[in-house]
């Protein structure tokens, strides 16, 4: 199964974009990297999914590199209601989801 | 189109009982898989079930079991409870077992005193 890293915990202020990157380095050919947001004492919601170059739905950009090693989760002017954990994870055979250990994001005034 | 449900919500325990959980899935996903959230231990997958089958087992003791019925819905099984049991339980659904994006519940919490 692919391992993924990510920081432990960002900060950031309203309005400005947030980035974070998560490496998989030994992600398989055929997974799919999806990201999640999860609020204290609730699920982890679907953010975004993609399996190469860029990616963007209508609440974050999803950039992938050619080697797919690494991928940036790009947040586009946080707001205080983005705080949240931020998941990011490799689907592999089986469909078997492995979480890495989470990016707190505290978005501040 | 309703999310996933996760029944009870909250739920107290004592050492040695054993607790069922119960998951509802999206209308229409065949895949229900389950997690146990822990702050040491982050998100960590129990199992997957698909069409009643299991399909896939993460690395937890045999006091954790599960089953899936022919509606999809799914219940979770924790016999024995130990303090270390005392977590979020979380559970997902997906359309098949092809899909990747897996919808969450909103999880029911279980404290083991």
């Amino acid at each position: 199964l692919a391992k993924t890293t990510q920081p432990i915990s960002m900060d950031s202020y309203e309005g400005q974009e947030v980035n974070i990157t998560c490496s998989h380095n030994n992600i398989a050919t055929n997974d799919y990297i999806t990201w999640y947001q999860q609020f204290p004492s609730q699920g982890p919601r679907f953010i975004i999914q993609g399996y190469k170059t860029k990616v963007t739905n209508e609440v974050a950009s999803l950039f992938i590199p050619a080697d797919r090693k690494s991928s940036t989760l790009s947040l586009p002017r946080v707001s205080l209601s983005d705080t949240a954990v931020y998941y990011c994870l490799v689907l592999g055979a089986g469909n078997k989801l492995t979480f890495g250990g989470g990016t707190r994001v505290l978005v501040k005034p | 189109k309703a999310g996933v449900t996760q029944t009870p919500r909250y739920l107290i325990k004592t050492r040695g009982q054993q607790v069922t959980l119960s998951c509802s899935p999206i209308s229409g996903h065949r895949s229900v898989s389950w997690y146990q959230q822990t702050p040491g231990q982050g998100l960590q997958f129990l199992f997957e079930y698909f069409s009643e089958t299991q399909r896939n087992k993460g690395n937890f003791p045999g006091r954790f079991s599960g089953r899936q019925f022919s509606n999809s819905r799914s219940e979770m099984n924790v016999s024995t409870l130990e303090l270390g049991d005392s977590a979020l339980y979380l559970c997902a659904s997906s359309l098949t077992i092809s899909t990747d994006t897996q919808y969450f519940g909103p999880g029911t919490r279980l404290t083991v005193l």
